[in-house]
């Protein structure tokens, strides 16, 4: 099972917005509508941003917003904040019933 | 609030076995969820390793279901990880995970584990 991809490094100013691509095929991300989202700063343990494509947890900012096209999830930073830079990593659900985490992005604030 | 607490040992030799135990705070194990372990290499990402559910049905990653064994123990309100012939592509900081969907909701701090003569 290949590791969804990724872009390395997405940046952007404070109050701008970002957004991030998770590319997998139609055995993980395509297939499910079970892509997830984890926000990681250095040392600590990941922290669940988004579930379910679409969905926050409770305790996740409002300003982060999933979505899903075909083969590709994203993620959306709106209204970036210094906070929020941290390595960022998607999953999905897949056909093999196991779970693949993406390549990681790092997003750095300006 | 669930907690998770990993514990083991730090250091194992090569072609040993890893051997790890996840603590659940608050006994929840017996809620009909389902519990992971995650492994992230020093500066690499993320790596789902299998999961078990309060009445120990598994689910490997077909890369590493030759070498793992993952299992529960309800009334310790615990779960563990097993890793046989590891070598040092182990090396990494191994986390336990509670499943919320198909996500990971709660995790413990991480520990973590060294593979080295």
């Amino acid at each position: 099972q290949s590791a969804l991809t990724q872009p390395a490094s997405v940046s952007g100013s404070p109050g701008q917005s970002i957004t991030i691509s998770c590319t997998g095929t139609s055995s993980d991300v395509g297939g499910y509508n079970y892509v997830a989202w984890y926000q990681q700063h250095p040392g600590r343990a990941p922290k669940l941003m988004i579930f379910d494509v679409i969905n926050r947890p409770s305790g996740a900012p409002n300003r982060f917003s999933g979505s899903k096209s075909g083969n590709t999830a994203s993620l959306t930073i709106y209204g970036l904040q210094v906070e929020d830079e941290a390595d960022y990593y998607c999953s999905s659900y897949t056909t093999s019933k196991s779970y693949v985490f993406g390549t990681g992005t790092k997003v750095t604030v300006l | 609030q669930v907690q998770l607490q990993e514990s083991g040992p730090r250091l194992v030799k090569p072609s040993g076995t890893l051997s790890l135990t996840c603590a659940v705070s608050d006994g929840s194990i017996s809620s009909r969820s389902w519990w992971s372990w995650v492994r992230q290499p020093p500066g690499k990402g993320l790596e789902w390793i299998g999961e078990v559910d309060d009445s120990g049905v598994t689910k490997y990653s077909p890369s590493l279901m030759s070498r793992i064994t993952v299992s529960v123990d309800k009334p310790k309100s615990q779960f563990s990880l097993k890793l046989n012939s590891v070598s040092a592509a182990d090396t990494a900081t191994y986390y336990c995970v509670r499943h919320h969907s198909f996500s990971f909701d709660v995790w413990g701090q991480g520990t973590e584990v060294t593979v080295s003569s």
